[in-house]
């Protein structure tokens, strides 16, 4: 596709449920990144990866949040037995590499946690 | 030191008007600092971008104006347009990183 795909595109569940929320970058990028929007806030970043170096883990806020990204392509951000606070838009991007590169985001998953 | 402060919360501009929106930051290492355009359901867009060894940049009604000794930036929207309603945001990265550090955003409202 032409842009950064994320599905779905919104996702109810309940309290303690785990959530898998997948991001497709554009073809051809080398670095994708994770970010969270909460309401009426600006974007948080959450982990970054960049082709097969070790992800930078440092901005997810706690152990029950992991991504993968498999292949150097598509990302899975996984949240384990969900809290209300983590209800929020996950935003992904890529860009074609690390540094000096505009990030493109996708549109989200508007996550909400009952 | 990673804080990026954005200006005014909201905004209201009538159509033709200028809207200015601003910013500041705290750490020295950031280097680039974009803005985004964001409409609702929509994710980011890119809108305009610069680097401290300039102190304004143009494109069409986008302008940003840049202050490195006063570490302030700001993004000033020419004859705006009813089309121009979105949210703004500002962000910033230090060269060694890629992580972006947005601020909290503007939401802009063109009036006709």
């Amino acid at each position: 596709g032409a842009g950064v795909s994320q599905s779905p595109s919104n996702k109810v569940t309940e309290k303690g449920k785990d959530v898998e929320l997948r991001c497709d970058p554009i073809s051809g990028h080398t670095a994708l990144y994770w970010y969270r929007q909460s309401l009426g806030q600006g974007l948080e970043f959450l982990i970054y990866f960049q082709g097969n170096s070790a992800p930078d883990k440092s901005g997810l806020p706690s152990d029950r949040f992991s991504a993968e990204r498999t292949g150097g392509s598509v990302s899975t951000l996984t949240i384990q037995r969900t809290q209300q606070e983590d209800s929020a838009v996950y935003l992904c991007a890529s860009s074609r590499t690390a540094s000096n590169q505009p990030q493109h985001f996708g549109d989200g998953t508007r996550l909400s946690i009952l | 030191q990673q804080q990026v402060k954005q200006s005014p919360q909201s905004l209201i501009v009538q159509k033709g008007g200028i809207s200015i929106i601003n910013c500041a930051y705290e750490n020295t290492a950031f280097d680039y600092f974009p803005w985004y355009q964001q409409f609702p359901g929509k994710g980011p867009a890119l809108l305009i971008a610069i680097r401290p060894d300039v102190s304004e940049k143009k494109e069409g009604r986008f302008t940003i104006s840049f202050n490195k000794s006063a570490k302030q930036f700001s993004l000033h929207i020419m004859d705006s347009q009813p089309g121009d309603s979105a949210t703004y945001f500002c962000a910033a990265r230090p060269g060694t990183a890629s992580k972006l550090t947005f601020g909290t955003g503007t939401r802009l409202q063109v009036t006709l």
